[in-house]
Parts: structure tokens; C-alpha cells; sequence
């Protein structure tokens, strides 16, 4: 795709376990976005990144950090998976430079099951 | 506080027809509009972007209009295929660039 990689695609993990879920770009864009989507709550924004170490949260952030240390990387934790966490994660870059905004490209996503 | 609807939810229509798919929102001062597809367990491909400054944007069989001043901007899907069955959302950005989006038209186009 346009340069946005996920890691890993599936992962099954156990309720209490810590799970980091990866969001690559080779794209140099600024912001970065982590998003679940879960069926009859369509998109819903849980972490976000406006550039390296500058992070803020969305709308579903509780269980849920974040960590930028480098442009490129983007990851996602689950302190402490819960069968609620169940879902697919997906990332998401964008780019603004002057009065052009590039629109966003999505990941294709990781498919988490936490039993 | 910006919202975002698409009509209809759900559309089922006979392969080679044309077709609307609508979406308003309810603040006109956007800096742009964004439209994607869903395929099923798949994830979102970024069909349509159209700036503020723009009324239409084509790509291939596909147009999207923008309507500021009414809040609307529909994708006119020509000679539809089955290929086209997918989930379609509009988005719109606000503070940080965070999407505003709709709940999606899902479009089956039957054989």
C-alpha cells in the first residue's frame, strides 16, 4: 500500500497479558492515528500522534498507550488485554504541509482476539 | 459540533446502474472531505479526496461533488459492477486532523 504497515495481522492472546500492536510508515507524515472498529460502532479513535513524543488522547483511550519515539513507528499498548479489547485495530497517517492536506491512508489492520 | 450522515444505510441495486450516495454534515467550515470503501474483514482504501476549494473529483467511474453551502457531498458510482459491493465512508476533519465520519452506506450491486 502507500507505505503504512501493521504488525502483527492476527494475534489470539490471554486476558491480563500486555500486547503492543505496531504501526509502520515510510511515508514521513506527522500525524498518526489508532482507531478499533467493532460492529455497530464503526470507527472509534483511541490514541493519536501529531509528531515524535507528542501524543493526545481519543475517544476510547482507557486500557489503551502510546508511544512515538520516531517518526516512523507508531505503537499501540494494551496494558493489561481484556476480552473487550476484542477487535480490529487500525492505523492510520495523514499529512499537512502548508495549505495541502493529503488525506489519510489506512493500515490493513490487526485482528486481536484476547480470550 | 460537526456530524456527519450518510444516506441511505444500505442500498442493493442491479449491476450496470448508476448511482448517488449521499453525505451531509452539519458545519459547513470544513477544509475538506474524504472518501473511502470497506471491503468485508478488510480494511479502509481512500477512494476521493476533495479540498474545500474544490467542487468535484473524479477517478475512474467515480465522482464526488462537494456542496459547502448546503453541507453535502454525494459519489456518483457509474455502471456499477459486483466489485463495487462495499461498505462506503465519507470523513471530514477537524482539530489535529481527526476524522469526523459517517456510518456508511453499505452497497450491494446484484448480478
Amino acid at each position: 500500500d502507500a507505505g503504512i504497515t501493521q504488525s502483527p495481522r492476527h494475534k489470539v492472546t490471554e486476558t491480563g497479558t500486555p500486547v503492543t500492536l505496531r504501526c509502520h510508515q515510510t511515508e514521513n507524515h506527522r500525524y498518526m492515528y489508532w482507531y478499533r472498529q467493532d460492529p455497530g460502532h464503526g470507527l472509534r479513535l483511541i490514541h493519536y500522534s501529531y509528531g515524535v513524543k507528542d501524543t493526545d488522547k481519543g475517544e476510547v483511550s482507557d486500557g489503551y498507550s502510546v508511544s512515538r519515539s520516531k517518526t516512523e513507528d507508531f505503537l499501540l499498548t494494551l496494558e493489561s488485554a481484556t476480552s473487550s479489547q476484542t477487535s480490529v485495530y487500525f492505523c492510520a497517517i495523514t499529512e499537512v504541509i502548508g495549505a495541502n492536506y493529503y488525506g489519510y491512508t489506512f493500515g490493513s489492520g490487526t485482528r486481536l482476539t484476547v480470550v | 459540533k460537526q456530524e456527519v450522515t450518510q444516506i441511505p444505510a444500505a442500498l442493493s441495486v442491479p449491476e450496470g446502474e448508476n448511482l448517488v450516495l449521499n453525505c451531509s454534515f452539519t458545519d459547513s467550515a470544513i477544509y475538506n472531505l474524504q472518501w473511502f470503501r470497506q471491503d468485508p474483514g478488510k480494511g479502509l482504501t481512500s477512494l476521493l479526496l476533495i479540498q474545500s476549494s474544490q467542487r468535484e473529483q473524479t477517478s475512474g467511474r467515480l465522482n464526488a461533488s462537494l456542496d459547502k453551502s448546503s453541507g453535502r457531498s454525494t459519489l456518483y458510482i457509474a455502471a456499477s459492477q459486483p466489485g463495487d459491493s462495499a461498505t462506503y465512508l465519507c470523513a471530514v476533519p477537524h482539530s489535529n486532523y481527526q476524522l469526523i465520519w459517517g456510518a456508511g452506506t453499505k452497497l450491494i450491486i446484484k448480478p
